[in-house]
């Protein structure tokens, strides 16, 4: 059974970091893409940054580019991001999300981790 | 970017009914549109794929459809289960981008 598992969420200051983590099991975690989406309070879906199965090709929403960071460690079938500089309006659940390679529709989701940027 | 127009944003409908959730892109992603159910406190749960293809598991009481730039959600016989709230999404180019969702409620 495939299962995404976020963690590492919490309240940080303005300008502060955080590193979510998201432990994959189930299936071949080099195989697929991975990506962070994030929803703020009673807003919707939007897609964070990906980071393809060579662990090495990256991309990045406009909002988060020069601040977050994503990576990923095959070994520990585990996807990071790390979140520098954080601000308010990062403020959101964040999901992990597996898609294909040849594709990125997200298949699977995590169950989320409440990151909250406040003083 | 490629932005991604719902339309209702809010649809009231009863028990059996049957619902139709419109989803516009700003330009031609071809056939590269997802649908996915989400539910308060809940990720979100994949639905359709490749604009009308079921991912399996799902009822067959959901269907897509359409290309180019307008595309359908359709839910035949609404049940309980169903009152959610509906994203679609275009993964045709990067960055992915969502609609903004339609909030599906009893009426």
């Amino acid at each position: 059974e495939v299962q995404l598992v976020e963690s590492g969420g919490g309240l940080v200051q303005p300008g502060g970091s955080l590193r979510l983590s998201c432990a994959a099991s189930g299936f071949t975690f080099s195989s697929y893409w991975m990506h962070w989406v994030r929803q703020a309070p009673g807003k919707g879906l939007v897609w964070v940054s990906r980071i393809n199965s060579d662990g090495i090709t990256t991309n990045y929403a406009d909002s988060v580019k020069g601040r977050f960071t994503i990576s990923s460690d095959t070994a520990e079938n585990t996807l990071y991001l790390q979140m520098d500089s954080l601000r308010a309006d990062d403020t959101a659940v964040y999901y992990c999300a597996r898609s294909g390679q040849r594709d990125s529709r997200f298949d699977y989701w995590g169950q989320g981790t409440l990151v909250t940027v406040s003083s | 970017d490629i932005q991604m127009t719902q339309s209702p944003s809010t649809l009231s409908a009863s028990i059996g009914d049957r619902v139709t959730i419109t989803c516009r892109a700003s330009q031609s992603i071809s056939s590269w549109l997802a649908w996915y159910q989400q539910k308060p406190g809940k990720a979100p749960k994949f639905l359709i794929y490749k604009s009308s293809t079921l991912q399996s598991g799902v009822s067959s009481r959901f269907s897509g459809s359409g290309s180019g730039t307008e595309f359908t959600l359709t839910i035949s016989s609404l049940q309980f289960d169903d009152f959610a709230t509906y994203y679609c999404q275009q993964y045709n180019s990067y960055p992915i981008t969502f609609g903004q969702g339609t909030r599906l409620e009893i009426k």
